[in-house]
C-alpha cells in the first residue's frame, strides 16, 4: 500500500462549491504539507503543520482552509471554490523539515 | 528570498543520449539541494541530494554536484532511456530558522525516444 494517500484523485465542481481533499499517510511523520501544481509554475506551498497542534500558512493560503485531524490525516478545503483553482494537488509528509517530503500521488480539481 | 531557476523545457532525446538540465539557485545561507522526478500521472519522488558543497548526489544513473561557487545543481545522465521520460524538479531548502520550506523550479519535461 502507497505511503501516502489522497482522496478523491480526481473532482470536478462548480463555482461556489465547497470541496474537500483529503490526505492520509502511513509513515508516522509529524510533518505533512499541501501544494498546488500549475503548468509552469512548479509547486506552491498552501499549507504545512508542524504537528497536530501547529497548522501555518504557505505561500498562497487565500482561499484554502486544512484540517490536521489526527497525526496521519491532513484535509485541505476550498470553502466556496473558484476556476482559477483548478490546478493539481498534491500533499507531502516529512521526518523532519529540510528533509526530504514523500508525496502523494495527487487530486487533479477542476472548478467550472 | 529563496529561489530556484531550472531549464525550460520540454528537452526531446533520443535513447542513449547525454542529459543536462540546468538548475541554479538563490538562497541565503546553505541550502540543502534536491532533484525530484515526476512520472506521468504519479506524485513526486526525490530521485537524488546534496547537503553541503561539493556533495555529489546519484541515483538511477542520474548525478548531480553542489556547487557552491556557481550556486549551481545541474543534473546528469550518461544515457537516458525512454523509461526516464518525466518532470524533474530541482529544489532547495534551508534548514536554519523559519527558512524550512521546500522552494521548487518550475519543471523540466524530458521526452526520451527510442
Amino acid at each position: 500500500d502507497a505511503d501516502v494517500t489522497q482522496t478523491p484523485r480526481n473532482r470536478i465542481t462548480k463555482t461556489g462549491k465547497r470541496i474537500m481533499l483529503e490526505c492520509s499517510q502511513t509513515k508516522g511523520h509529524d510533518r505533512m504539507y499541501w501544494y498546488r501544481q500549475d503548468p509552469g509554475l512548479g509547486l506552491r506551498l498552501i499549507y504545512y503543520s508542524f504537528d497536530v497542534k501547529d497548522i501555518n500558512k504557505g505561500e498562497i493560503s487565500d482561499g484554502y482552509s486544512v484540517s490536521r485531524q489526527a497525526q496521519a490525516k491532513f484535509s485541505l478545503s476550498l470553502e466556496s471554490a473558484i476556476p482559477n483553482q483548478t490546478a493539481l494537488y498534491f500533499c507531502a509528509t516529512s521526518e523532519i523539515f529540510g528533509d526530504e517530503q514523500f508525496f502523494g500521488p495527487g487530486t487533479r480539481l477542476t472548478v467550472l | 528570498g529563496n529561489s530556484v531557476t531550472q531549464m525550460e523545457g520540454p528537452v526531446t532525446l533520443s535513447e542513449e543520449a547525454f542529459l543536462t538540465i540546468n538548475c541554479t539557485y538563490t538562497a541565503t545561507g546553505y541550502p540543502s539541494l534536491f532533484w525530484y522526478v515526476q512520472y506521468p500521472g504519479e506524485g513526486l519522488q526525490l530521485l537524488l541530494k546534496a547537503t553541503k558543497a561539493d556533495d555529489k548526489g546519484s541515483n538511477k544513473g542520474f548525478e548531480a554536484t553542489y556547487r557552491k561557487e556557481t550556486t549551481s545543481f545541474h543534473l546528469e545522465k550518461g544515457s537516458v532511456q525512454v523509461s526516464d521520460s518525466a518532470v524533474y524538479f530541482c529544489a532547495l531548502t534551508l534548514m536554519r530558522g523559519s527558512n524550512y520550506k521546500l522552494t521548487f523550479g518550475k519543471g523540466t519535461l524530458l521526452t526520451v525516444n527510442p
